[in-house]
C-alpha cells in the first residue's frame, strides 16, 4: 500500500545529542514537509521540499537541518542547537496537484532526558 | 498569508448530540480548505476538504462543512456524535498555488456516554 513511513515511533535522547527522524514515501510526490506538534499549538512547519535537492526552511527552523538526496526520503536532523526538542514530529507529503491536501505519516516521538 | 483560528480548543458532548467545531480563516488570496482529524499518538487523516465548487462538503462518516466566503468560515458539524469520533481535530487552509498549509491549533472533542 502506498503511504508515508516514520522511524522510529518513539525515540529517546540526552541533551546535547544530535537525532535524525526518518521519513519515506512511496506515493511519488514532489513535496515533503516536517511539522512539529506541541499541546495547545497546532502543527508549525520546520522545513520543506518541493523538489529533490531543493528545500526552505519553515517557520521554526531553527536546530533542525534536512536533507532531500532522492525523491522518496526527507529525513530530519534534530541537533543540539535545538533548545526544546521534546515534540511530536509529522512527516507529510503533498500530491502532484497542489491544492495543499496533506498525507501524513504516523509521527515520531523524541524524548530529550 | 494565511492564518486559521480554531475558536474552541476543547469540545464535550454527549453521545448522540450535535456538534459544531468552529474555524475561522483569514487570506489575501483564494483558499483550499481542510479538516483533518487525529487520534491519540497517530497522524493525521484528511477528514474533508474544500476546493471549488458546492460550498457543502460531506466525509464518508457523517461529518460536513461549509464554506462561507463572506463570513471567512468553515465550521465542522456533525448531526449526532459517537463515541468513536472522540479526537483531535484540525482545520488547515492553504492558498490557491501555493506549497505552505498553514494549521489551526486544533479542537479536542470529547464525546461522553
Amino acid at each position: 500500500d502506498g503511504g508515508i513511513t516514520q522511524s522510529p515511533k518513539y525515540l529517546f535522547r540526552k541533551e546535547g545529542q544530535n537525532v535524525t527522524l526518518s521519513c519515506e514515501q512511496n506515493l511519488n510526490h514532489d513535496a515533503m514537509y516536517w511539522y512539529r506538534q506541541d499541546p495547545g499549538q497546532g502543527l508549525r512547519l520546520i522545513y520543506y521540499s518541493q523538489i529533490v535537492n531543493d528545500f526552505q526552511k519553515g517557520d521554526i527552523a531553527e536546530g533542525y537541518s534536512v536533507s532531500r538526496e532522492k525523491k522518496e526520503s526527507f529525513p530530519l536532523t534534530v541537533t543540539s542547537a535545538q533548545k526544546n526538542p521534546t515534540a511530536f514530529y509529522l512527516c507529510a507529503s503533498g500530491g502532484t496537484v497542489n491544492t495543499g491536501e496533506l498525507f501524513f505519516g504516523e509521527g515520531s516521538r523524541l524524548t530529550v532526558l | 498569508a494565511q492564518s486559521v483560528t480554531q475558536l474552541d480548543s476543547q469540545v464535550p458532548v454527549f453521545e448522540e448530540a450535535p456538534v459544531e467545531l468552529r474555524c475561522n480563516y483569514s487570506s489575501s488570496v483564494s483558499v483550499y480548505l481542510f479538516w483533518y482529524v487525529q487520534y491519540p499518538n497517530q497522524g493525521l487523516q484528511l477528514l474533508l476538504k474544500y476546493l471549488s465548487g458546492s460550498t457543502l462538503v460531506e466525509s464518508i462518516n457523517g461529518f460536513e462543512a461549509e464554506f462561507n466566503k463572506s463570513q471567512t468560515s468553515f465550521h465542522l458539524r456533525k448531526p449526532s456524535v459517537h463515541i468513536s469520533d472522540t479526537a483531535e481535530y484540525f482545520c488547515a487552509v492553504s492558498g490557491t498555488g501555493g506549497f505552505k498549509t498553514i494549521f489551526g491549533a486544533g479542537t479536542r472533542l470529547f464525546v461522553k456516554a
